[in-house]
Protein backbone atom coordinates (compact mmCIF):
# COMPACT_ATOMS: atom_id res chain seq x y z
CA UNK A 1 0.00 0.00 0.00
CA UNK A 2 0.91 3.11 -0.96
CA UNK A 3 -0.07 7.21 0.03
CA UNK A 4 -3.29 7.42 2.24
CA UNK A 5 -5.93 4.77 2.54
CA UNK A 6 -9.26 4.64 3.94
CA UNK A 7 -11.56 1.96 5.00
CA UNK A 8 -14.52 1.67 4.79
CA UNK A 9 -14.96 3.53 1.51
CA UNK A 10 -19.13 3.74 1.79
CA UNK A 11 -20.72 3.27 5.39
CA UNK A 12 -24.05 3.30 5.74
CA UNK A 13 -25.20 3.95 10.04
CA UNK A 14 -28.64 4.81 11.60
CA UNK A 15 -28.56 7.37 14.22
CA UNK A 16 -27.94 4.68 17.05
CA UNK A 17 -25.09 3.22 15.71
CA UNK A 18 -21.55 3.42 16.61
CA UNK A 19 -18.55 3.51 13.83
CA UNK A 20 -15.30 4.15 13.17
CA UNK A 21 -13.52 5.43 9.95
CA UNK A 22 -9.90 4.35 9.42
CA UNK A 23 -7.32 6.68 7.49
CA UNK A 24 -3.31 4.98 7.78
CA UNK A 25 -0.56 7.03 5.62
CA UNK A 26 2.54 5.09 4.64
CA UNK A 27 4.43 8.59 3.93
CA UNK A 28 6.38 8.42 6.91
CA UNK A 29 4.39 11.73 7.87
CA UNK A 30 4.29 13.73 10.88
CA UNK A 31 0.96 15.04 10.94
CA UNK A 32 -2.71 14.04 9.96
CA UNK A 33 -6.21 15.17 9.50
CA UNK A 34 -9.47 14.79 9.14
CA UNK A 35 -11.52 17.20 6.74
CA UNK A 36 -15.52 17.28 6.38
CA UNK A 37 -16.88 17.69 2.68
CA UNK A 38 -20.19 18.29 2.04
CA UNK A 39 -22.46 19.31 -1.60
CA UNK A 40 -21.66 22.81 -1.67
CA UNK A 41 -19.85 23.60 0.68
CA UNK A 42 -15.82 24.08 1.16
CA UNK A 43 -13.75 21.52 2.81
CA UNK A 44 -14.09 22.27 6.41
CA UNK A 45 -11.35 20.70 8.60
CA UNK A 46 -12.21 18.74 11.27
CA UNK A 47 -9.30 17.67 13.18
CA UNK A 48 -5.25 17.97 13.13
CA UNK A 49 -2.98 15.82 14.78
CA UNK A 50 0.62 16.41 15.18
CA UNK A 51 2.94 13.61 16.15
CA UNK A 52 0.35 12.08 17.85
CA UNK A 53 -1.16 15.04 19.54
CA UNK A 54 -4.36 16.91 18.89
CA UNK A 55 -3.32 19.97 18.08
CA UNK A 56 -6.55 21.62 16.54
CA UNK A 57 -10.08 21.06 17.29
CA UNK A 58 -12.39 23.41 14.89
CA UNK A 59 -15.76 23.09 17.17
CA UNK A 60 -16.45 19.78 16.05
CA UNK A 61 -19.77 18.20 17.96
CA UNK A 62 -18.40 15.56 20.45
CA UNK A 63 -20.48 12.97 18.34
CA UNK A 64 -17.42 12.68 16.50
CA UNK A 65 -14.24 11.32 18.12
CA UNK A 66 -10.86 11.15 16.67
CA UNK A 67 -8.04 9.04 17.84
CA UNK A 68 -4.57 8.89 17.00
CA UNK A 69 -2.92 5.65 18.42
CA UNK A 70 0.60 6.28 16.14
CA UNK A 71 1.45 8.58 13.69
CA UNK A 72 1.05 6.32 10.78
CA UNK A 73 -3.17 6.02 11.76
CA UNK A 74 -5.92 8.02 12.35
CA UNK A 75 -9.59 7.34 13.50
CA UNK A 76 -12.43 8.72 13.63
CA UNK A 77 -15.28 7.49 15.97
CA UNK A 78 -18.79 8.04 15.25
CA UNK A 79 -22.14 7.74 17.77
CA UNK A 80 -25.72 9.16 17.54
CA UNK A 81 -24.68 10.84 14.43
CA UNK A 82 -27.42 12.96 12.28
CA UNK A 83 -28.74 12.87 8.72
CA UNK A 84 -26.61 15.96 8.11
CA UNK A 85 -23.48 14.65 9.01
CA UNK A 86 -23.39 12.96 5.86
CA UNK A 87 -21.12 13.61 3.67
CA UNK A 88 -17.18 12.63 2.34
CA UNK A 89 -14.74 11.86 4.86
CA UNK A 90 -11.80 12.90 3.77
CA UNK A 91 -8.24 11.93 5.13
CA UNK A 92 -4.77 13.63 4.67
CA UNK A 93 -0.96 13.69 6.15
CA UNK A 94 1.64 16.23 5.76
CA UNK A 95 5.07 16.43 6.51
CA UNK A 96 5.17 18.16 9.43
CA UNK A 97 2.04 20.62 10.54
CA UNK A 98 2.66 24.23 10.38
CA UNK A 99 3.99 26.84 8.09
CA UNK A 100 6.91 25.04 6.14
CA UNK A 101 7.69 24.63 2.63
CA UNK A 102 7.06 21.07 1.28
CA UNK A 103 4.28 20.56 3.74
CA UNK A 104 1.74 19.25 0.91
CA UNK A 105 -0.95 17.79 1.87
CA UNK A 106 -1.91 14.05 0.86
CA UNK A 107 -4.99 13.09 0.63
CA UNK A 108 -7.21 9.38 0.82
CA UNK A 109 -9.90 8.29 -1.40
CA UNK A 110 -12.38 9.53 1.39
CA UNK A 111 -15.32 7.50 2.92
CA UNK A 112 -18.68 8.49 1.61
CA UNK A 113 -20.99 8.29 4.74
CA UNK A 114 -24.62 8.34 4.84
CA UNK A 115 -26.93 8.52 8.10
CA UNK A 116 -30.15 7.56 8.02
CA UNK B 1 -9.59 34.56 8.81
CA UNK B 2 -8.79 33.39 5.36
CA UNK B 3 -11.48 33.28 3.07
CA UNK B 4 -11.13 31.55 -0.47
CA UNK B 5 -13.48 31.87 -3.80
CA UNK B 6 -13.89 30.20 -6.89
CA UNK B 7 -16.65 29.90 -9.49
CA UNK B 8 -18.12 26.99 -9.02
CA UNK B 9 -18.52 25.78 -12.79
CA UNK B 10 -16.58 25.96 -15.80
CA UNK B 11 -17.49 24.02 -18.74
CA UNK B 12 -14.95 24.24 -22.29
CA UNK B 13 -14.23 22.35 -25.29
CA UNK B 14 -11.94 19.38 -25.50
CA UNK B 15 -8.75 21.08 -27.25
CA UNK B 16 -9.73 25.15 -25.76
CA UNK B 17 -7.74 26.01 -22.84
CA UNK B 18 -9.74 26.08 -19.27
CA UNK B 19 -8.60 29.12 -16.79
CA UNK B 20 -9.85 28.46 -13.48
CA UNK B 21 -9.84 31.57 -11.00
CA UNK B 22 -9.51 32.16 -7.23
CA UNK B 23 -9.63 34.88 -4.67
CA UNK B 24 -8.23 34.96 -1.49
CA UNK B 25 -8.01 37.59 1.46
CA UNK B 26 -5.48 36.98 3.64
CA UNK B 27 -2.34 39.10 2.19
CA UNK B 28 0.14 37.08 3.77
CA UNK B 29 -0.45 33.60 2.53
CA UNK B 30 2.62 32.32 1.21
CA UNK B 31 2.05 29.12 0.21
CA UNK B 32 -0.53 28.44 -3.22
CA UNK B 33 -1.85 25.14 -3.90
CA UNK B 34 -4.48 23.79 -6.92
CA UNK B 35 -5.83 20.36 -6.03
CA UNK B 36 -8.17 17.77 -8.45
CA UNK B 37 -10.70 15.78 -7.11
CA UNK B 38 -11.81 13.16 -9.65
CA UNK B 39 -15.06 11.51 -9.23
CA UNK B 40 -15.09 9.19 -6.11
CA UNK B 41 -11.39 10.10 -5.15
CA UNK B 42 -9.97 12.00 -2.86
CA UNK B 43 -7.71 15.18 -3.42
CA UNK B 44 -4.65 14.67 -5.77
CA UNK B 45 -2.35 18.02 -5.44
CA UNK B 46 -1.95 19.11 -8.98
CA UNK B 47 0.75 22.30 -8.48
CA UNK B 48 1.69 25.25 -6.34
CA UNK B 49 2.92 28.53 -5.97
CA UNK B 50 4.88 30.30 -3.47
CA UNK B 51 4.16 33.97 -3.24
CA UNK B 52 7.27 35.86 -4.25
CA UNK B 53 6.70 34.03 -7.62
CA UNK B 54 4.20 35.38 -10.41
CA UNK B 55 3.90 32.62 -12.42
CA UNK B 56 4.55 28.92 -13.02
CA UNK B 57 4.51 26.37 -15.84
CA UNK B 58 4.63 22.67 -15.19
CA UNK B 59 3.63 20.62 -18.68
CA UNK B 60 0.12 21.73 -19.91
CA UNK B 61 -0.53 23.97 -16.48
CA UNK B 62 0.17 27.17 -15.76
CA UNK B 63 -0.54 29.15 -12.79
CA UNK B 64 -0.59 32.68 -12.55
CA UNK B 65 0.09 34.85 -9.14
CA UNK B 66 -1.32 38.39 -8.99
CA UNK B 67 -0.48 39.13 -5.26
CA UNK B 68 -1.21 42.99 -5.57
CA UNK B 69 -5.01 41.72 -6.20
CA UNK B 70 -4.77 38.54 -4.36
CA UNK B 71 -5.87 36.23 -7.47
CA UNK B 72 -4.63 32.78 -8.74
CA UNK B 73 -5.48 31.27 -11.94
CA UNK B 74 -4.89 28.03 -13.22
CA UNK B 75 -4.54 27.56 -17.00
CA UNK B 76 -4.81 24.23 -18.45
CA UNK B 77 -3.80 23.79 -22.09
CA UNK B 78 -5.34 21.47 -24.86
CA UNK B 79 -8.14 20.50 -21.99
CA UNK B 80 -8.76 16.84 -22.66
CA UNK B 81 -12.10 14.80 -21.66
CA UNK B 82 -9.60 13.15 -18.65
CA UNK B 83 -9.49 16.91 -16.92
CA UNK B 84 -12.98 16.57 -15.93
CA UNK B 85 -13.18 17.15 -12.48
CA UNK B 86 -13.67 19.55 -9.55
CA UNK B 87 -10.61 21.87 -8.96
CA UNK B 88 -9.65 23.85 -5.49
CA UNK B 89 -7.66 26.78 -4.68
CA UNK B 90 -6.47 26.44 -0.86
CA UNK B 91 -4.30 28.94 0.48
CA UNK B 92 -1.70 28.05 3.06
CA UNK B 93 -0.56 30.76 5.56
CA UNK B 94 -1.79 33.62 7.47
CA UNK B 95 -2.41 33.71 11.31
CA UNK B 96 -4.55 30.25 11.12
CA UNK B 97 -1.42 27.78 9.96
CA UNK B 98 -4.48 25.73 7.95
CA UNK B 99 -4.88 25.06 4.38
CA UNK B 100 -8.33 26.94 3.10
CA UNK B 101 -10.02 25.36 0.61
CA UNK B 102 -12.69 26.97 -2.22
CA UNK B 103 -15.66 25.07 -2.76
CA UNK B 104 -14.08 24.00 -5.55
CA UNK B 105 -14.73 24.35 -9.74
CA UNK B 106 -16.06 21.99 -11.69
CA UNK B 107 -14.61 21.70 -15.02
CA UNK B 108 -16.53 19.92 -17.80
CA UNK B 109 -15.02 19.01 -20.59
CA UNK B 110 -17.42 18.59 -23.61
CA UNK B 111 -16.16 16.25 -26.90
Amino acid sequence: ETGVTQTPRHLVMGMTNKKSLKCEQHLGHNAMYWYKQSAKKPLELMFVYSLEERVENNSVPSRFSPECPNSSHLFLHLHTLQPEDSALYLCASSQDHGLAWGNEQFFGPGTRLTVL
Amino acid sequence: GEDVEQSLFLSVREGDSSVINCTYTDSSSTYLYWYKQEPGAGLQLLTYIFSNMDMKQDQRLTVLLNKKDKHLSLRIADTQTGDSAIYFCAAYGGSQGNLIFGKGTKLSVKP
